[in-house]
């Protein structure tokens, strides 16, 4: 199995931050890669999918880059309602698999 | 309106079976690949089980031979058979459109029903 490695696994930040996020592949994935936000108690939200391509209604201060191996989710200006935790999430092969999770806490 | 109401959840006993129900509105079962994902508390998130349009299935090695997927076109509903279940099984299960390996992304999910397997 495809084993996805997200960094950092928490981070704390100010509204109006910049906040990168990294999510490592095992082995080469082209861009299949998915990106999620999960708030506490509720389901997960796609965000992007394939590497870069925002899903519809998805604020633009979202975007994902990379290929290959390395990717990252970047929020380019931090919001109040952003404050969750973020997974990437693989669809190169089965078994589909997702990274560890990322927490965006307030600082 | 697109939307997935899953039920079925509850506490199990370890060795024992349930049935989850994912039904969809605003869509059709039938014609995307549909998915189980579930959430153990405080962890993230596993992928269980997918099935094709066409009806071909796959699954996570945790769960294989173990949970079947399926789904009933007539009421647009998708299906999770979960048997021999263990503790590890106790999870907030979501069913969610998508599990594609060309098409990408979850979308949509449902709201999750909690499975509790404990004696």
């Amino acid at each position: 199995a495809i084993r996805m490695t997200q960094s950092p696994s928490s981070l704390s930040a100010s509204t109006g931050d910049r906040v990168t996020i990294t999510c490592r592949a095992s082995q080469g994935i082209s861009s299949y890669l998915a990106w999620y936000q999960q708030k506490p108690g509720k389901a997960p939200k796609l965000l992007i999918y394939a590497a870069s391509t925002l899903q519809s209604g998805v604020p633009s201060r979202f975007s994902g880059s990379g290929s290959g191996t390395d990717f990252t989710l970047t929020i380019s200006c931090l919001q109040s309602e952003d404050f969750a935790t973020y997974y990437c999430q693989h669809y190169y092969s089965y078994p589909l698999t997702f990274g560890g999770g990322t927490k965006v806490e307030i600082k | 309106e697109v939307q997935l109401v899953e039920a079925g959840g509850g506490l199990i006993q370890p060795g024992g079976s349930l049935r989850l129900s994912c039904a969809a509105s605003g869509f059709t079962v039938s014609s995307i690949y549909m998915s189980w994902v579930r959430q153990a508390p405080g962890k993230g998130l596993e992928w269980v089980s997918v099935i094709y349009s066409g009806g071909s299935t796959y699954y996570a090695d945790s769960v294989k031979g173990r949970f079947t997927i399926s789904r009933d076109n007539s009421k647009n509903t998708l299906y999770l058979q979960m048997n021999s279940l263990r503790v590890e099984d106790t999870a907030v299960y979501y069913c969610a459109g998508g599990g594609s390996t060309v098409t990408g992304g979850f979308d949509p999910w449902g709201q999750g029903t909690l499975v509790t397997v404990s004696s």
